[in-house]
C-alpha cells in the first residue's frame, strides 16, 4: 500500500468551478499536511501548510484535514484558468525514526475558460 | 531576493557517460535537499545533505548516484553510467534548519539517449 494515494486525474472544469483535490495516507505518524503546485516545466512551490485537522483558508483556497480519516483536501473556489496547474499533496512525519516528506502522485488540474 | 537555483535546466547524455546536477541553496539555507520525478509521478525523496555531511540517503540508487555539499558552492548530485531509466526531472530544494523543504529549484531535466 502506497504511503500517499492522490487521484491523477487530469481534471478538467470550467471557469469559475470549485475544485476539490483530494489525498488518503495510511500512516498516522504524519502530522504535517501540505500542498505544492506546480507549473509545466517548473519547480514546485509550497501553497499551504497545515497541522492540525479542520480547515485553513488562504484567499481562493481552503484546506482540509482530517486525521481520524486520514484524509487531505484542497479546494480552489472561483477557479482561474492561471490555476490550471499540477497539486500535489505532501505529508511529513516521523517515521523509524527519521522525518520524511512524502508526496502525492500530484493531479493535473485543467481550468477551461 | 534569489530563490533556489538549478543547473543545468536540461541535460542530455548518451548511456554511460556521467550526469552532474547542480544545486544552489536559497542564501542563508545550509540544508539541501535532492528529489525525482518521472513523468506523471509525484516527487520522490533521495538525498538530505547538510553542509559537508550526509544526513539521509535513504532514497538514493545504491549504486551510480551520490551526492555532494560542500563547504563552499553548491551541492551536486552525481549519476556515473547514466542509463535510460535516469531519465526524470531532478529537484532540490532549501530549508535554513532541519525541516521541511519550502523553496524549490526550476528542476534540472536529464535526459539518457
Amino acid at each position: 500500500q502506497k504511503e500517499v494515494e492522490q487521484d491523477p486525474g487530469p481534471l478538467s472544469v470550467p471557469e469559475g468551478a470549485i475544485v476539490s483535490l483530494n489525498c488518503t495516507y495510511s500512516n498516522s505518524a504524519f502530522q504535517y499536511f501540505m500542498w505544492y503546485r506546480q507549473y509545466s516545466r517548473k519547480g514546485p512551490e509550497l501553497l499551504m501548510y497545515t497541522y492540525s485537522s479542520g480547515n485553513k483558508e488562504d484567499g481562493r483556497f481552503t484546506a482540509q484535514v482530517d486525521k481520524s480519516s486520514k484524509y487531505i483536501s484542497l479546494f480552489i473556489r472561483d477557479s482561474q484558468p492561471s490555476d490550471s496547474a499540477t497539486y500535489l499533496c505532501a505529508l511529513l512525519g516521523v517515521i523509524q525514526g527519521a522525518q520524511k516528506l512524502v508526496f502525492g502522485q500530484g493531479t493535473r488540474l485543467t481550468i477551461n475558460p | 531576493n534569489a530563490g533556489v537555483m538549478q543547473n543545468p535546466r536540461h541535460l542530455v547524455r548518451r548511456r554511460g557517460q556521467e550526469a552532474r546536477l547542480r544545486c544552489s541553496p536559497m542564501k542563508g539555507h545550509s540544508h539541501v535537499y535532492w528529489y525525482r520525478q518521472l513523468p506523471e509521478e509525484g516527487l520522490k525523496f533521495m538525498v538530505y545533505l547538510q553542509k559537508e555531511n550526509i544526513i539521509d540517503e535513504s532514497g538514493m540508487p545504491k549504486e551510480r548516484f551520490s551526492a555532494e555539499f560542500p563547504k563552499e558552492g553548491p551541492s551536486i548530485l552525481r549519476i556515473q553510467q547514466v542509463v535510460r531509466g535516469d531519465s526524470a526531472a531532478y529537484f532540490c530544494a532549501s530549508s535554513p534548519r532541519r525541516a521541511d523543504p519550502t523553496g524549490f529549484g526550476s528542476g534540472t531535466r536529464l535526459t539518457v539517449v
